[in-house]
């Protein structure tokens, strides 16, 4: 069965650094991956989405993910980090039974 | 285009008694799924309804129960309430394609005591 990995659970950044969150998934059959973010007390808000193509994925808020198929990895980066960055960063694997797999989430902290 | 509306936003329960939360999807969405957030277990995956059908179940025990109805708003109902039932529950409304993505509502936080 598929399952999603999130290394990190919490990763704290100082403002206008880099951040790289990791995420991987198990079996290398198609699947569609998304990365999701939760800022506090809300719900999940879709930040970007690979089906197919390009293997670099751009989203919303200056994020982008890189899909790598051979590492079954779908790392999300951002080249610098804002303090409205602080939210939980849940990635997720969608296959072909119409269920999406979630990671554990990662906490970004952001120090100033 | 209106988002995914739950209701309520919150709620308190005592142990033993049941709740209902609903659940309206996003217009022409026939999927809705929900899920259970608490700080231990992270995201669990409770059940997700397509087209007033159960078709996706995650692993959790009988006393969490859910339904669809025509119109696609669903409900999630939870007898015989635990204090560990306490969490937020969040609904995400798609088309049911598996690359589609999921919209989430905003959650029902359910403290039982």
């Amino acid at each position: 069965a598929q399952s999603v990995t999130q290394l990190d659970s919490q990763v704290p950044v100082f403002e206008e650094a880099p951040v790289e969150l990791r995420c991987n998934y198990s079996s290398s059959v198609s699947v569609y991956l998304f990365w999701y973010v939760q800022y506090p007390n809300q719900g999940l808000q879709l930040l970007l989405k690979y089906l197919s193509g390009s293997t670099l994925v751009k989203g919303i808020n200056g994020f982008e993910a890189e899909f790598n198929k051979s590492q079954t990895s779908f790392h999300l980066r951002k080249p610098s980090v804002h303090i409205s960055d602080t939210a939980e960063y849940f990635c997720a694997v969608g296959e072909s039974n119409y269920q999406l797999i979630w990671g554990a989430g990662t906490k970004l902290i952001i120090k100033p | 285009k209106a988002g995914v509306t739950q209701t309520p936003r919150y709620l308190i329960k005592t142990r033993g008694q049941q709740v209902t939360l609903s659940c309206s999807p996003i217009s022409g969405h026939r999927s809705v799924s929900w899920y259970q957030q608490t700080p231990g277990q992270g995201l669990q995956f409770l059940f997700e309804y397509f087209s007033e059908t159960q078709r996706n179940k995650g692993n959790f025990p009988g006393r969490f129960s859910g339904r669809q109805f025509s119109n696609s708003r669903s409900e999630m109902n939870v007898s015989t309430l635990e204090l560990g039932d306490s969490a937020l529950y969040l609904c995400a409304s798609s088309t049911g394609q598996g690359n589609t993505e999921a919209f989430f509502g905003q959650g029902t936080r359910l403290t039982v005591v």
